[in-house]
């Protein structure tokens, strides 16, 4: 399996963009590179997804690095809401079934 | 969106028991469903993959015989937790996607189910 590495925690101030990194570097040609989050006793929730281009969506944007080796999610705003532990890697995407699997994630806070 | 619901949201059980989770896909049909177990303070664990119509594929480590998977339907896919014990005590959740398909198959998450086993 590809292995991901994320820090495993980070702090934000209210109101500051939020920059999460993601590495990995194993990742094939065909696979995208997901984030999800869950927030405490909840289920995953998706926050973006990219191929080779940067993506923004209303809830983040997602910076892939040229060599696709590594990412980095921005919330651009963070709030309270937005403390949860967040998911990144490698997702097989067209006609795959591929799995989605979860490393150990980033517990972001975002502090008063 | 999608929504993907689980039912129950919480059960509390005696050992030596059987329980059965429930989870839907409510406005989208699901080609596949997956479900994913989560003990304290730890990440999900895929514990299966779960086509309509045909048998579960276990990832490596899950028994089959104790998770029983079934998928009958396009919106419907049930865990069912064989005799029970202590150590099964965890958070499941499942999840859907449509599909496959070209692009990215997002997957939708249910709310989870806490399961404690007395």
């Amino acid at each position: 399996d590809a292995k991901t590495t994320q820090p495993p925690s980070m702090d934000c101030a209210e109101g500051r963009a939020a920059n999460l990194p993601c590495n990995h570097s194993t990742i094939s040609g065909n696979e995208y590179v997901y984030w999800y989050r869950q927030i405490h006793s909840q289920g995953p929730q998706y926050i973006i997804h990219g191929l080779k281009n940067n993506e923004t969506n209303e809830m983040a944007s997602l910076i892939i690095t040229e060599d696709r080796k590594s990412s980095t999610l921005i919330l651009p705003h963070a709030t309270l809401r937005d403390t949860a532990v967040y998911y990144c890697g490698p997702h097989a995407g067209g006609t795959s079934y591929g799995k989605l699997t979860f490393g150990q994630g980033t517990i972001l806070t975002v502090h008063p | 969106g999608a929504v993907v619901s689980q039912h129950p949201s919480r059960v509390i059980c005696k050992s030596g028991t059987s329980v059965k989770i429930e989870c839907r896909s409510l406005d989208f049909q699901a080609t596949t469903m997956f479900w994913y177990r989560q003990f304290p303070k730890q990440s999900l664990m895929l514990m299966a993959t779960s086509n309509e119509g045909s048998k579960a594929t276990y990832e490596q480590g899950v028994e089959k015989d104790k998770f029983l998977i079934n998928h009958a339907s396009l919106t419907l896919s049930t865990l069912t937790v064989t005799s029970a014990h202590p150590e099964d005590s965890s958070f499941y959740i499942c999840s859907a996607r449509v599909g496959p398909s070209g692009g990215y198959n997002e997957q939708f998450f249910g709310p989870g189910t806490r399961l404690t086993v007395l």
